[in-house]
């Protein structure tokens, strides 16, 4: 089973920064948070992961809390593009442990 | 760099038939792993190959089955179609067999079963 919890569904308007939360409240010390998205019809795109610090792209940036029960997607400038289903995924990082468990996102859409 | 390489991209096969996908790494990746994408289920872990080896297996029955090639190249097939195998296949592989690496996804191949 997923270990994220994540809302539904989010608005935000283009232009302005996305702010995507997710709950992993059981996470353990040795699983990384990773975000992937994936637009209607395409494969999963990988955007960022972390395991305790915060973490910034080229894509966006990820703020994990102190206590790592819970972490922020950040889109900094949306657009109509970054209109996706957006993946929080606990993943344990252990050599052969290329598994991810898919919950069921949020659907961000970024209206004009 | 090429990204992960799916064929076919779509397909229409009968009920009872068998169905065979392929997938390329991307060039040095040696882990290569199969999801099924359904609106009902989302998207769920088949299995994962590694060196040639199956090493991780999903809850899916037996028709579902795989293999891996020295080149890494992959294959999935699934035998005795049924509608509900319908969906989106989906292969992701990695670079290398470690903590913290980023598994990159293809395209995916859609399968309808009529």
């Amino acid at each position: 089973d997923a270990k994220t919890t994540q809302p539904t569904s989010m608005d935000c308007a283009e232009g302005r920064a996305a702010n995507l939360p997710c709950n992993h409240s059981t996470i353990n010390g040795n699983e990384y948070v990773y975000w992937y998205r994936q637009i209607h019809s395409q494969g999963p795109q990988y955007i960022i992961h972390g395991l305790k610090n915060n973490e910034t792209n080229e894509m966006a940036s990820l703020i994990i809390t102190e206590d790592r029960k819970s972490s922020t997607l950040i889109l900094p400038h949306a657009t109509l593009r970054d209109t996706a289903v957006y993946y929080c995924i606990v993943r344990v990082g252990l050599r052969g442990a290329q598994k991810l468990v898919f919950g069921q996102g949020t659907r961000l859409t970024i209206n004009p | 760099k090429a990204g992960v390489t799916q064929t076919p991209r779509y397909l229409i096969k009968t009920r009872g038939q068998q169905v065979t996908l392929s997938c390329s790494p991307i060039s040095g990746h040696r882990s290569v792993s199969w999801y099924q994408q359904t609106p009902g289920q989302g998207l769920q872990f088949l299995f994962e190959y590694f060196s040639e080896t199956q090493r991780n297996k999903g809850n899916f029955p037996g028709r579902f089955s795989g293999r891996q090639f020295s080149n890494s190249r992959s294959e999935m097939n699934v035998s005795t179609l049924e509608l509900g195998d319908s969906a989106l296949y989906l292969c992701a592989s990695s670079l290398e067999d470690r903590a913290g690496n980023t598994i990159y996804f293809g395209e995916g191949s859609w399968l309808t079963v009529v």
